[in-house]
């Protein structure tokens, strides 16, 4: 079964209107989850990790006040895309490690956000 | 910065046909590399990995060897299914997977087998 949950699985919202995403780790705590986008037929890019009580580390090009991480429990990370805009509009995954060094990274089912 | 390139798509193959999905990548050190399938409608699953140069990854009769002097994991498949149609990635990482990276993919490779 999943190990990594990911809700909603797909969003349409207004633009303008802020979207929150949630990421759990089902059966394990992890203290860093990556949040990553999918545009249409590329590849997944990774934003940025999360980090249980600390800031989020942000890759490059990517507006952190934009996307807003909160990291608040060892088993939850949120991913916030506020005011979104049409632009926005694509498949947000996310992942975690599992707490044995060394091993894959498990994956959400993804959030297809949808701008209108 | 690390990158992985892998062939573009769609591959069309007839059900029992062999298939290769090429991938490169460059990175600095010794990155693990992996390949995860996407189902339409679903997130990413783990199908295969390698973590050192000669490894073979396997599972579901999909192979791939960690070519170091080529910097290559090439995916193979000597039969391929109607259900293996899905849209597949190759990824590295430098921390072997694990916590402390996020993953660098491919642009993903869509397979479509006909029946």
């Amino acid at each position: 079964g999943a190990v990594v949950s990911q809700h909603p699985s797909w969003v349409i919202c207004k633009s303008g209107t802020s979207v929150k995403i949630e990421c759990r780790s089902l059966d394990f705590q992890a203290t860093t989850m990556f949040w990553y986008r999918q545009f249409p037929k590329q590849s997944l890019m990774l934003m940025a990790t999360s980090n249980e009580g600390s800031k989020a580390t942000y890759e490059q090009g990517v507006e952190k006040d934009k996307f807003l991480i909160n990291h608040a429990s060892l088993t939850l990370s949120t991913l916030t895309v506020t005011s979104a805009h049409p632009e926005d509009s694509s498949f947000y995954i996310c992942s975690a490690p599992p707490p044995r060094g060394n091993q894959p990274q498990h994956f959400g089912d993804g959030t297809r956000l949808s701008i209108l | 910065g690390d990158s992985v390139t892998q062939m573009e798509g769609p591959v069309t193959l007839s059900e029992e046909a062999f298939l290769t999905i090429n991938c490169t990548y460059t990175a600095t050190g010794y990155p693990s590399l992996f390949w995860y399938v996407q189902y339409p409608g679903e997130g990413l699953q783990l199908l295969l990995k390698a973590t050192k140069a000669d490894d073979k990854g396997s599972n579901k009769g999909f192979e791939a060897t960690y070519r170091k002097e080529t910097t290559s994991f090439h995916l193979e498949k000597g039969s391929v299914q109607v259900s293996d149609s899905a849209v597949y990635f190759c990824a590295l990482s430098d921390s072997g997977g694990g916590g402390a990276d996020g993953l660098t993919f491919g642009k993903g490779t869509h397979l479509i087998i006909q029946p």
